[in-house]
């Protein structure tokens, strides 16, 4: 069974930092891209970013591009999201998510298939 | 960005009806849409991908159908556990965008 688990939520003031981490079981992890989405009472559902498994495709919205870092361990099953220069309207529930297919698919954007539970971001001082 | 409209924003039903949800893409997508469903609390979960295929588990009162910039999500005899908001999200390029939610209601 797919397994997606988010942590590292939580309260910080403006223009601070925080690190996301998604921990991820059920399927062979250095083979899928992996995401994130955020969802604000705001925005909705946004795209924050996504990368490969061999972590040489990356990309951002806009909104968090030169703020936020998305990155894997594939030795440990895991996804990370590092947020810095944190603004309020960078408050939203953070979700992870993997893609339906393999890197190896020859599928330039496949859809999602699974989410995590979400974190929780909260901004404000 | 591709921009994705849904409507109608809220929908009341009742147990038994059929109901259709329209997405619109504001440029053609092919088939690269999907369905997801959140219940009050929840995360999200994939209804549909590739705009009409069903995701393994889901009921098959459940069916979307379209291509190009017009899709639809249609739920047959709808039951109690459908009541929830439903957004469509397309996939055509690597900046996935989302609807902005139809909530269905008693």
């Amino acid at each position: 069974e797919v397994q997606l688990v988010e942590s590292g939520g939580g309260l910080v003031q403006p223009g601070g930092s925080l690190r996301l981490s998604c921990s991820a079981s059920g399927f062979t992890f250095r083979s899928h891209s992996v995401y994130w989405v955020r969802q604000s009472p705001g925005k909705g559902l946004e795209y924050v970013s996504g990368i490969n498994g061999r972590q040489n495709v990356i990309n951002y919205a806009d909104s968090v591009k030169g703020r936020f870092t998305i990155s894997r361990d594939n030795s440990k099953n895991t996804l990370f999201l590092q947020m810095s220069s944190l603004r309020a309207e960078d408050t939203a529930i953070y979700y992870c998510l993997k893609a339906r297919y393999t890197d190896y698919e020859s599928v330039d954007y496949p859809p999602f298939d699974h989410w995590g539970q979400g974190a929780l971001v909260t901004v404000s001082s | 960005d591709i921009q994705m409209t849904q409507s109608p924003s809220t929908l009341s039903a009742s147990v038994g009806d059929t109901i259709t949800i329209t997405c619109r893409a504001s440029q053609s997508i092919s088939n690269c849409l999907a369905w997801h469903q959140q219940k009050p609390g929840e995360a999200p979960k994939v209804l549909i991908f590739q705009a009409s295929n069903l995701e393994s588990g889901v009921p098959s009162r459940f069916s979307g159908s379209g291509y190009g910039t017009e899709f639809t999500l249609t739920i047959s005899s709808l039951q109690p556990d459908d009541f929830a908001t439903y957004y469509c999200q397309q996939y055509s390029s690597y900046l996935r965008t989302f609807g902005q939610g139809t909530k269905v209601e008693i």
